[in-house]
């Protein structure tokens, strides 16, 4: 089955800074890539997806990169604020069934 | 539209007892799904529905544990004799199949097993 790594665990960045999170996956049937941001004792949150036929998408402060054949998969957070600290997954689809990464923890310092 | 809904929020009970979990989809979504989170790790897919029918089951849904949608709106997670390992987040996501099968996913139950 499908199996996503997701890197780093914690990232700790100052107000301002940038963010990337990094995953990888397995399945090259893999065809959509959401990223989730989950704050704590919530349900996780979609905040950018990617589809497999696209290698970039931004909105507003969020990008999402896309190499297929590296099977890679990158967010990105610019000028980054106290709010956006949480829990962020990323995940690949095959068919229907999600397969999530094990999270990175973001915090933003003042 | 409120988004997906789920009940009750938290959940103790005592190993061997049983529980059952709700989940209200978003309207109109014909695709339901539920995941298990445990601390510190992503969220694990268990099962999900279109309309009413059950298409996919994972190994980690033994056979203690049970889900159904009647009516293809509205689920149910039933897991029998609970067991300390049964202690998590449980899940529940929704999608319209034939647009873009995005899912979104309800604040979840957090159950405790003593």
């Amino acid at each position: 089955g499908e199996n996503v790594e997701q890197h780093p665990s914690t990232l700790s960045v100052q107000e301002g800074d940038s963010a990337v999170i990094k995953c990888t996956y397995s399945d090259s049937a893999s065809n959509y890539f959401p990223w989730y941001k989950q704050e704590l004792g919530k349900g996780p949150q979609l905040i950018i997806d990617i589809r497999s036929n696209v290698g970039e998408k931004k909105d507003q402060r969020i990008a999402v990169t896309l190499n297929k054949t590296a099977k890679h998969f990158s967010l990105h957070i610019t000028e980054t604020q106290p709010e956006d600290s949480a829990v962020y997954f990323c995940a690949a689809r095959v068919f229907s069934k999600l397969t999530f990464g094990t999270g990175t923890r973001l915090q933003v310092t003042l | 539209d409120t988004g997906v809904s789920q009940d009750p929020r938290h959940k103790i009970t005592k190993r061997g007892q049983n529980v059952t979990f709700r989940c209200d989809p978003i309207s109109e979504h014909n695709r339901l799904y539920w995941y298990r989170q445990t601390l510190g790790q992503g969220p694990e897919f268990l099962t999900y529905f279109q309309n009413e029918a059950q298409l996919e089951k994972s190994r980690l849904l033994s056979d203690r544990f049970s889900a159904e949608r009647p009516k293809g709106s509205f689920s149910t997670l039933e897991i029998q004799r609970t067991e300390q390992g049964d202690s998590a987040m449980y899940l529940c996501a929704s999608s319209l199949n034939g647009g873009a099968d995005t899912q979104y996913f309800g604040p979840g139950t957090r159950l405790t097993v003593l």
